[in-house]
């Protein structure tokens, strides 16, 4: 069972345009989500995280919207840019009150291709 | 500020072999996570370590073990290698802490035969 969607394999957006990523969770106990970018040959790199106490938070081009209720969030790209182009993860985080691993629970990723 | 480190970069083993990857943690991070990444899926939770302990594992058997070192570099190992274990590896460290990012390694390819 995946905790974690992401139902675009894909999706191509012209450069200078807006960039829309969805992802859906079903695990309640998720409290902090998390956007990594990922080139091939490379290890993901994080780009922007979100605390489930907020709907949205703002860096740079980036923007990731939460919306709890709808267990669902997004990641923003304005404007996209070709070294956009990559595959992008998103990662969940559940709470554990007494401590211990907070592993990440990952989507299947979404390979964006910008256009020229 | 040195980022995370893995070694070595491709692997090719056959299938019953052990094998261990290494890993080295960015500067001031105390705690070291394990993914495996199957072609065209996210990456999967093996297991954290902090202190030089496991404190958390995800779905994987007993044949995936780690060690974490006094400096924080971890080490992966997995006995009695199959066929599904061909994938990417990835190390990621962290500060434990109030923030949850996890910063990634390039990965170890392990090829099983």
């Amino acid at each position: 069972d995946q905790q974690v969607k992401q139902n675009s394999p894909s999706l191509s957006v012209q450069e200078g345009r807006i960039s829309i990523l969805n992802c859906d969770y079903t695990n309640s106990m998720f409290d902090y989500f998390l956007w990594y970018k990922k080139y091939p040959a490379e290890g993901p790199t994080f780009l922007i995280s979100i605390s489930s106490i907020k709907d949205k938070n703002e860096d740079g081009r980036f923007t990731v919207f939460l919306n709890k209720s709808a267990k669902h969030l997004s990641l923003h790209i304005v404007p996209s840019q070709p070294g956009d182009s990559a595959v992008y993860f998103c990662a969940a985080s559940e709470y554990y009150s007494g401590g211990g691993a907070d592993g990440l629970t990952f989507g299947k990723g979404t390979h964006l291709i910008i256009q020229p | 500020e040195t980022g995370v480190t893995q070694s070595p970069t491709h692997l090719i083993k056959t299938r019953g072999q052990q094998v261990t990857l290494r890993c080295s943690s960015q500067s001031g991070h105390n705690t070291v996570s394990w993914y495996q990444q199957a072609l065209g899926q996210g990456p999967q939770f093996i297991f954290q370590y902090y202190r030089e302990e496991e404190n958390g594992r995800g779905n994987f058997p007993p044949r995936f073990s780690g060690l974490q070192f006094p400096n924080y570099s971890s080490e992966l190992n997995v006995n009695a290698l199959e066929l599904d274990d061909s994938a990417l590896y990835l190390c990621a460290s962290r500060t434990a802490g109030t923030t949850k990012e996890q910063f990634f390694g390039p990965g170890t390819r392990l090829t099983v035969l």
